[in-house]
């Protein structure tokens, strides 16, 4: 059985551009939650979907979107990018609606804001 | 809001010895979970050990038991002779009750077991 799988692994941007992440979860799993990762403010929650709809979002500014497809792919997307938006951007997939079962982690998308 | 608290940023181990990583946290929730998830040098998050707040009882896999005092808001990981393999980041994260997978996580320690 495939891992979640996120695409790309690594970009370079740059300052004002936007980005397009994905990410493909497990096959069966309806959950899919992202994460930024920085050294600075460690794993902050970003927002979670669920049969296609948002169920939480972070506290993170509106630059910062998503969006789930009905085969529960996800993407998330940042306009005009800043020098802080560089970070590791995870994904995770679960086949529950609730914290009865593991979150399997993808291995993130490098993003750096030049 | 919640907030989960590591205060360890870094530890080491010799090989085949015992290390204990703290965590502590704050809510007023009643139903929750806890976890340690292990993030190894440039590879994946992978769930350690879970706890659920309603179980008195510790949880344990293999090498990995973890010290859950619930009036202390404390939950610490015991990992039993260590192993190379151990080396890694290793996070604290706290887990709402109800319908929702979303995550709290602590700053992380950084485990490294030397041979």
């Amino acid at each position: 059985k495939a891992g979640v799988t996120q695409t790309p692994r690594y970009l370079i941007k740059t300052r004002g551009q936007q980005v397009t992440l994905s990410c493909s979860p497990i096959s069966g799993h309806r959950s899919v939650s992202w994460y930024q990762q920085t050294p600075g403010q460690g794993l902050q929650f970003l927002f979670e979907y669920f049969s296609e709809t948002q169920r939480n979002k972070g506290n993170f500014p509106g630059r910062f979107s998503g969006r789930q497809f009905s085969n529960s792919r996800s993407e998330m997307n940042v306009s005009t990018l800043e020098l802080g938006d560089s970070a590791l951007y995870l994904c995770a997939s679960s086949s529950q609606g609730r914290l009865t079962g593991e979150l399997f982690f993808g291995e993130g998308s490098r993003l750096t804001v030049l | 809001a919640q907030t989960v608290t590591q205060s360890q940023p870094e530890m080491s181990v010799q090989e085949a010895e015992t290390v204990t990583l703290s965590c502590t946290y704050d809510t007023s929730e009643s139903n929750y979970y806890l976890f340690w998830y292990k993030q190894p040098p440039s590879r994946q998050m992978i769930l350690v050990i879970r706890q659920e707040a309603y179980k008195q009882q510790n949880a344990t896999e293999n090498r990995f038991s973890v010290n859950f005092q619930k009036a202390a808001k404390s939950f610490s990981l015991k990992i039993s002779d260590s192993q190379l393999g151990d080396t890694a980041m290793y996070f604290c994260a706290f887990g709402y009750g109800g319908a929702t997978n979303k995550l709290i996580f602590g700053t992380g320690t950084l485990l490294a077991v030397q041979p």
